[in-house]
């Protein structure tokens, strides 16, 4: 029973198109998050979303667009990839309140050529 | 702004202790976590701790909170092979929900 997933596990693209990654959580979750972990393993939130709400926008390029259709889903979709674009990329969510867990997908490893 | 800071790698024996540590600077923030992060995998919650405890025991895993400092420690008595991973701390940022996450310790456990 998965809790939260992505697809897909790897993307390997050419700089310059257009991609998307897709979460979903079958947890009940009012919550999701989007992070990135670059090569370094440096992990960022990039964006947090609440009943379908952006609650959270980091400073992340505008090429980065999540989208939500329901609450179990948050895709997030990135438009003229870039070469530091390259990175894990790793869905979560979580119930609202600050001390409620955030449980982790198993990310998705982004290689932009 | 928040920040959060952890030494970056640890070299341990199997069978020994590990302590890692971590400072935050976010006084108000309620929450602090553990994060195991295994080669090529996802992020795992280890244990969490609620700011006003000093200290949360669960198996091999003990945390220490001293908030005075601002700082947090993990230990993991009796350290197995299968313990080498990244440890990240966190902290919960004053955006509300998302964690601010510290750039994670590695710990290499040699037998």
């Amino acid at each position: 029973d998965t809790a939260v997933s992505q697809t897909p596990k790897y993307l390997v693209t050419q700089m310059g198109n257009d991609k998307s990654i897709k979460c979903e959580q079958n947890l009940g979750h009012d919550t999701m998050y989007w992070y990135k972990q670059d090569s370094k393993k440096f992990l960022k939130i990039m964006f947090s979303y609440n009943n379908k709400e952006l609650i959270i926008n980091e400073t992340v390029p505008n090429r980065f667009s999540p989208k939500s259709p329901d609450k179990a889903h948050l895709n997030l979709h990135i438009n003229s990839l870039e070469l530091g674009d390259s990175a894990v990329y790793f869905c979560a969510s979580s119930q609202s309140r600050p001390e409620d867990t955030q449980y982790f997908g198993p990310g998705t490893r982004l290689t932009v050529l | 702004g928040e920040d959060v800071e952890q030494s970056l790698f640890l070299s341990v024996r199997e069978g020994d202790s590990s302590v890692i540590n971590c400072t935050y600077t976010d006084s108000s923030s309620t929450y602090l976590y553990w994060y195991k992060q295994e080669p090529g995998a996802g992020l795992q919650l280890l244990t969490y701790i609620f700011s006003n405890m000093d200290m949360k025991q669960d198996q091999r895993l003990t945390v220490l909170l001293n908030k005075k400092d601002k700082h947090l420690s993990l230990r993991i008595a009796d350290t197995q092979t299968g313990d080498s991973a990244i440890y990240f701390c966190a902290e919960m940022g004053q955006a509300g929900t998302a964690l601010i996450f510290g750039k994670g310790t590695t710990l290499s456990v040699s037998s």
